[in-house]
Order: C-alpha cells, then structure tokens, then sequence
C-alpha cells in the first residue's frame, strides 16, 4: 500500500514567485492536513481538508492557500514568496478527520527554499 | 493554546543502553501521537495512545499516556544506531475537534557505538 506522496521533493524560488505542492494521501484516507516544519517555529499546522471542504486552518497569512480534489488529494499554494517562507511543507492524511482515534501518516515533505 | 514541552532536548546514549523521553502537556490530553524524523525528511508514524494509562510497544518502543499527569513517556530499550533521529511528540487539539496536532519541539537521539 503506497503512503502519503507528496511532490516535488526539493523547491527553490526566488521572492515575490508563487508555488504549489502537492499531496497525495494513502489510497482510502480522506482527510489531508499540510504543517510546516522550521529550526525556530518546528512543525505548525497550515490547514486541514475533507470531502473538498476546508475544516480548520492555522494562524498563516491569506497568502497561504490550499485545496482539495475529489480524489482527496490535494495542493496548497503560497503566492508573493518570502525568505521565511523557506521550511519543510509536511502533508498528513487519515481516514477521517478528528484524530482522537484514527492514526495520521505524514509524507517525506517538500523543502522549499526561497532566494 | 496548548504547548507540549518535550525532554530531554537531545540525548546521546551508548548502543545497548536504555533512555526515556518525555512530552508534557499544558492542557489536557486527549490522545498522544509519537513520531520519528530523520533530519529533513517525513514523520515516521510510531504510536497513537488513545487512553489515560494506555501502553503500547511496537518491537524495542514502548510509550505509556498518563492522563492524570498531562504527560507521555517513550522508552526505547537495548537502543541501536537505527533508533538515532528527532522523536516527536503530537496531541489533537480539542478546538479543531481533534483534526489537527500540536507538537513538541522534538528531542534528538544520537546512538553511539
């Protein structure tokens, strides 16, 4: 059974780009989570998905966004990049959202890095 | 908001001995999941405790959840170079019905041989 893919691996833009990463979950997970990971911050959730429709979003600016398909997977998009913006994006997917009771596999991550 | 403090920060043990980290919460726990990273990649999914005095152990792993205590153990026995990596501590937050983690900030563990 494949785990969560997600694509590309490595990212390198320049300020005021804008990129989309992509997540595909484990084949029957619905529900698709992004964190992003840095040195200063660690991991901080970004946004979580199910059934297409977003259910909970982390403290980031609007220029962080996201979205899901109907085959679950999903892509989140940050637009006019900025050095801080350089992390690792971890996707996370489950079953079902509300994760007292269902596991939560992550993928490998896309590192960014903005120039 | 809910913090999760982990300790040891990092932690260098000799192969063979045995070590215990520790994530304690500022707020009730309701479920904790234990993750390994190796530096730059992906979490790797080691355990979900669901329960206050649950324990579960997968291979030489084994986490405890003591509820009572805001408070997770792991403890790795007889460690081996394959446990080396950042070991990462995460609780559903109740204010998004549970679908999102908080996580510690990670404890490093270095085997030597």
């Amino acid at each position: 059974k494949a785990g969560v893919t997600q694509t590309p691996r490595y990212l390198i833009k320049t300020r005021g780009q804008q990129v989309t990463l992509s997540c595909s979950p484990i084949s029957g997970h619905r529900s698709v989570s992004w964190y992003q990971q840095t040195p200063g911050q660690g991991l901080q959730f970004l946004f979580e998905y199910f059934s297409e429709t977003q259910r909970n979003k982390g403290n980031f600016p609007g220029r962080f966004s996201g979205r899901q398909f109907s085959n679950s997977r999903s892509e989140m998009n940050v637009s006019t990049l900025e050095l801080g913006d350089s992390a690792l994006y971890l996707c996370a997917s489950s079953i079902l959202p509300g994760r007292m009771n269902t596991e939560a596999f992550f993928g490998q991550g896309t590192r960014l890095t903005v120039v | 908001s809910q913090e999760l403090e982990q300790s040891p920060q990092s932690l260098i043990v000799q192969e063979g001995k045995n070590l215990t980290i520790n994530c304690t919460s500022s707020k009730t726990l309701y479920g904790l999941y234990w993750y390994k990273q190796k530096y730059g990649e992906g979490l790797i999914f080691l355990m979900m405790l669901q329960k206050g005095g649950e324990e579960k152990s997968h291979e030489k792993i084994t986490a405890k959840l003591d509820e009572k205590k805001q408070q997770s153990s792991l403890h790795i026995t007889a460690s081996q170079p394959s446990h080396a990596g950042i070991y990462l501590c995460g609780a559903p937050k109740a204010d998004s019905g549970y679908s999102t983690l908080t996580f510690g900030k990670g404890t490093m563990l270095l085997v030597s041989p």
